[in-house]
């Protein structure tokens, strides 16, 4: 299975200010016949199932605001919310779609500071 | 706009089985992959597995011993049992599509989830 770790657990930071987000993979998830890489962000809020924000590490889902942003490759890979909202506090989470089983990170609680 | 919901039984014995029925509305259920994916009170994700619309099923090798996913496409539904369950199984469990544009397969429609809790 590819385990995937997140980092931090949780972050507090002020509206306006930027938040990151970083998702390693215990094996690459960059698939080398179509130069992509297999890996998910979703956003959860509480009592709310997850909703995708960022696919292919980078390519940011249809109506998902521009402050949110993806980069990496291979086993290192960043969520990046540019300038904190009140409504972006929830639980962010990475999954690999590279293999099977499917594998989340353990999440990351956004709060306002 | 596809939407699926999630049924069934919310108290569940221990050593009993535990049922749950996705029913998807606003599409077909014949195409896509269709998966189960439960979330401990509190806790994180863990994807228990897919059915693909001819039938095919891949499972967690953590639960695979326990689980069948199938599908009703008559009925436009797909289901979850998992077996001998115990309090570890206490989740809210979750139905979801997985998408596939141009091979991302990610899961692009999820259910809002129900709470199953295993107690005597």
């Amino acid at each position: 299975d590819i385990v995937m770790t997140q980092s931090p657990d949780s972050l507090a930071v002020s509206l306006g200010e930027r938040a990151t987000i970083s998702c390693k993979s215990s094996q690459s998830v960059l698939y080398s016949s179509n130069n992509k890489n297999y890996l998910v962000w979703y956003q959860q809020k509480p009592g709310q199932p997850p909703k995708v924000l960022i696919y292919w590490a980078s390519t940011r889902e249809s109506g998902v605001p521009d402050r949110f942003s993806g980069s990496g490759s291979g086993t290192d890979f960043t969520l990046t919310i540019s300038s904190l909202q009140a409504e972006d506090v929830a639980v962010y989470y990475c999954q690999q779609y590279y293999s099977t089983p499917r594998t989340f990170g353990q999440g990351t609680k956004v709060e306002i500071k | 706009q596809v939407q699926l919901q999630e049924s069934g039984p919310g108290l569940v014995k221990p050593s009993e089985t535990l049922s749950l029925t996705c029913t998807v509305s606003g599409g077909s259920i014949s195409t896509y992959y269709w998966i189960w994916i439960r979330q401990p009170p509190g806790k994180g994700l863990e994807w228990i597995g897919y059915i693909y619309y001819t039938g095919g099923t891949n499972y967690n090798p953590s639960l695979k011993s326990r689980v069948t996913i199938s599908l009703d496409t008559s009925k436009n539904q797909f289901s979850l049992k998992l077996s001998s369950v115990t309090a570890a199984d206490t989740a809210v469990y979750y139905c979801a599509r997985q998408g596939d544009v141009m091979g991302a397969a990610y899961f692009d429609y999820w259910g809002q989830g129900t709470l199953v809790t295993v107690s005597s």
